[in-house]
């Protein structure tokens, strides 16, 4: 079974500041792969994905992610964050061997101090 | 995109009750799913919805406890029963997007948050 993982729960950033945050994923052969991001009171918005190819995606917003295979790592990153980019991100995996279901990370709170 | 409309988007209910859920999209799809968010908590999932179907419950969850009703292609229903306060979360509907194929990608409703007294 395909699991993910979220190492930090929060993270606080300045706006302008850059932003990473982190996604480990465990599956057996190449997964689907999603940020999604949860403003207050919002449902979830996608914010980009990895099928195949180029291992560096970008998404909306000006985020991008890249995909690391070796590292089993997923990793979102915004070089200047905005203080309405304050919400909380979730990486997912997919997989097609497990009828498409999406699992899902703890999730990360980003809080962005002026 | 789909566009997923929920109701009611947020309620307060009493022990013992139950409520049920609605979930409309703009378009025929194929695959419905129900989610759970606890109070900080990720996201889980409750069950599959096919229409012509019974649903396909997760390890975890049971029909008598989240029946689910799927008449049609573009609606879905899920009644959370006996409510106690552990089933305060919010309950997301999603869909799969039907332009990106086999891969999962789902759409999301914007939730039902309950609040169980």
């Amino acid at each position: 079974a395909q699991s993910v993982t979220q190492p930090d729960i929060h993270i606080t950033v300045s706006e302008g500041a850059s932003l990473e945050l982190r996604c480990n994923y465990s599956y057996g052969a190449t997964p689907y792969l999603f940020w999604y991001v949860q403003s207050p009171g919002q449902g979830l918005q996608l914010l980009l994905k990895y099928f195949s190819g180029d291992t560096l995606v970008q998404g909306i917003k000006g985020f991008e992610a890249e995909f690391k295979r070796s590292q089993s790592s997923f990793n979102l990153r915004k070089p200047s964050v905005h203080w309405s980019d304050a919400a909380e991100y979730f990486c997912a995996v997919g997989a097609w061997a497990a009828g498409n279901k999406l699992t899902f990370g703890g999730g990360t709170r980003v809080l962005v101090k002026p | 995109s789909a566009v997923i409309s929920q109701k009611p988007s947020r309620d307060i209910c009493q022990r013992g009750t139950s409520l049920t859920i609605q979930c409309q999209v703009d378009s025929q799809v194929t695959m419905m799913f129900w989610y759970r968010q606890q109070p900080g908590q990720s996201l889980t999932l409750i069950a599959t919805a096919n229409q012509g179907s019974e649903a396909t419950y997760e390890s975890g969850f049971v029909i008598d406890k989240f029946p689910i009703s799927r008449p049609n292609l573009t609606f879905s229903t899920l009644t959370v029963s006996n409510m106690s306060p552990e089933d305060s979360s919010i309950y997301l509907c999603s869909v799969e997007d039907a332009l990106a194929g086999d891969t999962g990608e789902l759409f999301f409703g914007e939730g039902s948050r309950l609040t169980v007294l």
